[in-house]
């Protein structure tokens, strides 16, 4: 399919268990993003990638980690969940900023929820 | 000064009703972009805004870059069922677009 997808779009865990998040699109966009949205925060930026193998914190990056060995994919990886944790992940995807028009492309976002 | 403030934070309207909600900030911004985030999906971009005083419309949508170039507004004419779901403001920021809080809209039969 084409555009931006996530995987999986419901997920289930327990405190303490490793998660990892999947985000894939098919673009070729240059920057990819992830987001957490909860209520009264709005979207809180937590890691981005401006090209494979390049990766930076945002708002909120502790007790995520992410990877990019290739353009397509940007996983996001929660090593030990915690209930704080609890929220819709968001990922997004965007061209270089020299040919952008500011469009930034949204997944349909995986709901987490960790008891 | 790189916050955005959107208000309201929420709204209940009847159908058929126009809508206006804001976004400010304490900085000076080149760019002001709206988004909009139906339930259980994730945001959409409505419209872009390059220009101070700019004002551009997609549809029933409206939108202004402030003369001071601190604000924007989106303004919803006619609103129907459709139109539910929150609205960001965001501005880029670097390789990043930094979001507000959004407005939820909610409509009423």
């Amino acid at each position: 399919d084409a555009g931006i997808t996530q995987s999986p779009r419901y997920k289930i865990t327990e405190t303490g268990r490793q998660v990892t998040l999947m985000c894939h699109q098919t673009w070729s966009h240059s920057y990819m993003f992830w987001y957490r949205q909860d209520l009264g925060h709005g979207l809180r930026l937590i890691y981005y990638s401006a090209a494979a193998d390049i990766t930076d914190k945002g708002e909120v990056p502790d007790g995520y980690v992410v990877s990019r060995s290739k353009t397509e994919n940007f996983p996001l990886t929660l090593e030990s969940a915690t209930r704080s944790q609890t929220s819709v992940y968001f990922c997004a995807s965007r061209e270089r900023l020299a040919e952008s028009t500011d469009t930034q492309y949204f997944g349909p976002g995986t709901r987490l929820t960790v008891l | 000064g790189q916050q955005l403030n959107q208000s309201p934070q929420s709204m209940f309207i009847q159908e058929g009703e126009d809508v206006s909600m804001n976004c400010t900030s304490s900085s000076i911004f080149n760019t002001w972009l709206w988004y909009k985030q139906d339930p259980g999906e994730g945001p959409v971009l409505l419209i872009a805004l390059y220009k101070a005083g700019e004002l551009t419309s997609n549809g029933r949508l409206t939108a202004q870059f402030g003369i001071t170039r601190k604000d924007s507004f989106l303004n919803i004419s006619a609103s129907i069922p459709s139109d539910v779901g929150i609205y960001f403001c965001a501005r880029p920021r670097g390789d990043k677009i930094i979001f507000g809080k959004g407005t939820r809209l909610h409509i009423l039969p």
